[in-house]
């Protein structure tokens, strides 16, 4: 079946500190990808998305690239701040149906000034 | 507001209640998920529907766990009999269109806790 693996965390960096949160993926067919991120008390928030091989994605200087030949979604940021602290979620869909969500089990990062 | 709302955002329950939880999706989303959400866990899918239509409920852990839409908006998801391993947060999210690739947007959750 479709499954998610994130890297244990937490991560721990100072600021300004160069980020990579792995994830690996294993699924049938061509899925699509995402980070989420999760902020103390609140839900979910979609941070970036690849929909198909060698797409990258970016936002607030996050960026992945979905990589079909290493099956990996890799997360980095080269200057984090201590407000990017919170859990990150690496999830898939099959891109097909209507796509419920696998998610890997989080990533916390705790950055310190 | 303009995302998804849920509530409560906590609900504290004795073992044996059964509880409703409440999910308001963005105006005018036609998927709905519910998800379950563990401690130190990533979500897990528990049920969707397309406007009013359970179509998939193959997640619900089991026949205590019931989920309703009945006018294609508002959603209650249903515990009876409740359990300790009911203990999680429930999440919610919508997304405008069935079989695309649009984001999920989740709301803030409702935290359960069994006694």
């Amino acid at each position: 079946g479709n499954s998610v693996t994130q890297m244990e965390g937490p991560v721990t960096l100072s600021e300004e500190a160069f980020l990579t949160i792995n994830c690996t993926y294993t699924a049938t067919g061509y899925p699509s990808l995402f980070w989420y991120v999760q902020y103390p008390g609140e839900g979910l928030q979609l941070l970036l998305k690849a929909t198909k091989a060698d797409d990258k994605g970016s936002n607030k200087g996050f960026e992945a690239t979905y990589r079909k030949e290493t099956t990996s979604f890799h997360l980095e940021k080269g200057s984090v701040q201590v407000s990017d602290s919170a859990v990150y979620f690496c999830a898939l869909n099959k891109n097909t149906g209507f796509q419920k969500l696998v998610f890997g089990t989080g990533t916390r990062l705790l950055v310190s000034p | 507001g303009a995302g998804v709302s849920q509530s409560p955002r906590y609900k504290v329950a004795k073992r044996g209640q059964d509880v409703a939880l409440r999910c308001d999706p963005i105006s005018g989303h036609v998927s709905l998920f519910w998800y379950q959400q563990a401690l130190g866990q990533g979500p897990e899918f528990l049920t969707y529907f397309q406007n009013e239509a359970q179509l998939d409920k193959s997640g619900l852990p089991s026949d205590r766990f019931f989920a309703e839409r009945p006018e294609g908006s508002v959603s209650t998801l249903k515990i009876q009999r409740t359990q300790q391993e009911d203990s999680a947060v429930y999440l919610c999210a919508s997304s405008l269109e069935p079989g695309t690739q649009g984001a999920q947007h989740f709301g803030d959750g409702t935290r359960l806790s069994i006694l």
